[in-house]
């Protein structure tokens, strides 16, 4: 089945750590995102990549870094340098980046918690 | 004023009652529209897309005001599995292209 993975589903870091979250998906979608949510709260845009060795920052990029070396993945990597990176995180994919006609797929989130 | 703005909740309905929500947005350049449901702890999935002459799919109704900007979904016969939180989603227009905006979710909770 066609879908998107992401790793690992929760995550423990000690301050100053970096860390890397994996999302891969296998529906040859071209646009990929990373959003934010903290509870109570809606998505807030990290990163997007609408192709391959593109990628562009979104609302909330401080701290945050990604890569789109291959269509299927967009790893992100949370580094130290953000500030209260506690979240649930979301990977997301759709044919044509925020193309209206086009609804995201998200995948099933990786829990970040901080201690 | 957030772009995308939502009631928060929680709404309390017994099974069996009609409930709707708004969603209201600031942009008039908004494009499309969406209503995603979301399980605890779970990833938003998509519940309707909304069009402009209203839609519906069995017990839930989507409805788009573009003069007064605002968008609604009404859930008749609730479900103890209609608790969730809704997420209503716009698609807005800039220079640079488009943009997906969350409101920050309604949360719905149906008891017995």
């Amino acid at each position: 089945d066609g879908g998107i993975t992401q790793s690992p589903k929760y995550l423990f870091r000690k301050e100053g750590q970096n860390v890397t979250l994996s999302c891969e998906q296998n529906l040859n979608h071209d646009a990929m995102y990373w959003y934010r949510q903290d509870p109570g709260q809606g998505l807030r845009l990290i990163y997007y990549s609408q192709i391959v060795n593109d990628f562009q920052k979104g609302d909330i990029a401080e701290g945050y870094s990604v890569s789109r070396e291959k269509k299927e993945s967009f790893p992100l990597t949370v580094t130290s340098a953000q500030k209260n990176p506690t979240a649930f995180y979301l990977c997301a994919s759709n044919d044509r980046a925020f193309s209206g006609a086009n609804v995201l797929t998200f995948g099933a989130g990786s829990r970040l918690t901080v201690l | 004023r957030k772009e995308v703005e939502q009631d928060p909740g929680p709404f309390n309905v017994p099974e069996g009652a009609t409930v709707a929500f708004n969603c209201t947005y600031s942009n008039s350049a908004s494009q499309s529209f969406f209503w995603y449901r979301q399980d605890c702890r779970k990833e938003p999935k998509l519940l309707m897309s909304v069009y402009s002459s209203g839609n519906e799919d069995g017990r839930f109704t989507a409805q788009l005001n573009r003069a007064s900007q605002y968008i609604s979904l009404l859930i008749r016969d609730s479900k103890l599995s209609d608790s969730a939180t809704y997420l209503c989603v716009v698609n807005i227009r800039y220079n640079a292209g488009n943009m997906l905006t969350f409101g920050g979710g309604t949360r719905l909770m149906v008891k017995p």
